[in-house]
Parts: structure tokens; C-alpha cells; sequence
């Protein structure tokens, strides 16, 4: 099993683009979230959903939509990327349940300029 | 909603030393509790969790944490300290549900030769 697969790992765009993170897990897990790692800050969530069809709003929703079709892909959508959107993303799965670890893939470094 | 505090954004040891990384949390519940590790340019790993059973418990490459429901605490600990330990750790607490993490600001682990 691959895990949670993001891709890319590093990106550059200017401010106003748009770009697409991408996100796929293979272990069957319904639960899926995306973070944002800022220094000092720690982890925030942006948006996560519990089952296909299912999206909901994290701590950090602003300037982020998701999306959620199947149990496997859950992209993150930058709709115009401003440059306090720089950072590095990890998309997380898990079993929803307590006592579930949640399972990162290897994070995608954003840069906008 | 919960929170979680660590002690020490940095903190440095000596090769062979002992390893104390603090971590507290704020909950009437008792908590499902996880530490993680990340290596640089990686995504988060599990080290170990707590999910109520023993209140000691082990984790991979010799790390251990003990929850104190007295103290709101879950410090992990390692006798000895490797060079390959050097990373960013990651105390979190879970809610019930698994609906979401909480995670810690992260202390920066460096261990000297």
C-alpha cells in the first residue's frame, strides 16, 4: 500500500493563479482532512470530510474548496492563491474514531509570489 | 475545544543524554493522545498513542510516554538519545469521535555529538 499520496511536492504560483493540491489514500479510510504547517503555528486544519459526498470547514477554510467523489481523492483547490497562502499542506486519513492515528502523506510546499 | 500546550519550542540534548519532551492538554475527558514525529521535509509520523489501557506506553525507536490524568500530561521520554532523533515532535489529542485532532505548536528536537 502507498499510503496517502500528494502530489506535487513543490509548487511555485503567482498571486491571483489557481492550482490544485491533490490527494489520494488506498487503505480505505472515510475519513480525510487537509492541514496547513506554518512555523510556530503547528498544524490547522483546513477542511476535512468523513465520507464521499461529505465536506466540511476546518479551522482555516478561507480561500480553500475541496471536494470529495469517492472514498480515494480528496484534491484541494486554490481558487485564487494569495501569498499568506504560502505554507506546506498534508492531506491526513484515518478511520474516524477516537482511538484511529491519523496517516499524512509527505506534504506539498506551496510558494506564491 | 481542547488544547494542547508543549513545553519548549526548541529543545537541545547531548548524544546518550536523556530526552524529555513536554506536553499537556486540556480536557475534563480523558483523551486519546498521540505523539508524532517528523523528520525534515517529511510528513508526520506515528510515534505512539494512548488510548486508555496502560497509562505507560511504548512507541517505536525506544520512545515511551506516560499520561498522568493528574497532571493533564503525556511527556515523551527516550533514555538515550541517537542522532537520528533529530526532528520536529508533535503532541495531539483526540476527540472521541475522531472527528479532530488537536495538535501542539511542535518542539524542535536537536541532539549534539
Amino acid at each position: 500500500n502507498a499510503g496517502v499520496t500528494q502530489t506535487p511536492k513543490f509548487h511555485i504560483l503567482k498571486t491571483g493563479q489557481s492550482m490544485t493540491l491533490q490527494c489520494a489514500q488506498d487503505m480505505n479510510h472515510g475519513y480525510l482532512s487537509w492541514y496547513r504547517q506554518d512555523p510556530g503555528m503547528g498544524l490547522r486544519r483546513i477542511h476535512y470530510s468523513v465520507a464521499a459526498g461529505i465536506t466540511d470547514k476546518g479551522e482555516v477554510p478561507d480561500g480553500y474548496n475541496v471536494s470529495r467523489s469517492n472514498t480515494e481523492d480528496f484534491p484541494l483547490r486554490l481558487e485564487s492563491a494569495a501569498p499568506s497562502q504560502t505554507s506546506v499542506y498534508f492531506c491526513a486519513s484515518g478511520l474516524y474514531r477516537g482511538d484511529g492515528e491519523l496517516f499524512f502523506g509527505e506534504g506539498s510546499r506551496l510558494t506564491v509570489l | 475545544a481542547q488544547s494542547v500546550t508543549q513545553l519548549g519550542s526548541h529543545v537541545s540534548v547531548s548524544e546518550g543524554a536523556l530526552v524529555l519532551l513536554r506536553c499537556n492538554y486540556s480536557s475534563s475527558v480523558p483523551p486519546y493522545l498521540f505523539w508524532y514525529v517528523q523528520y525534515p521535509n517529511q510528513g508526520l509520523q506515528l510515534l505512539l498513542k494512548y488510548t486508555s489501557a496502560a497509562t505507560l506506553v511504548k512507541g517505536i525507536n525506544g520512545f515511551e510516554a506516560e499520561f498522568k490524568k493528574s497532571e493533564t500530561s503525556f511527556h515523551l521520554t527516550k533514555p538515550s538519545a541517537h542522532m537520528s532523533d533529530a526532528a520536529e515532535y508533535f503532541c495531539a489529542v483526540s476527540e472521541l469521535t475522531g472527528n479532530q485532532f488537536y495538535f501542539g505548536t511542535g518542539t524542535s528536537l536537536t541532539v549534539i555529538p
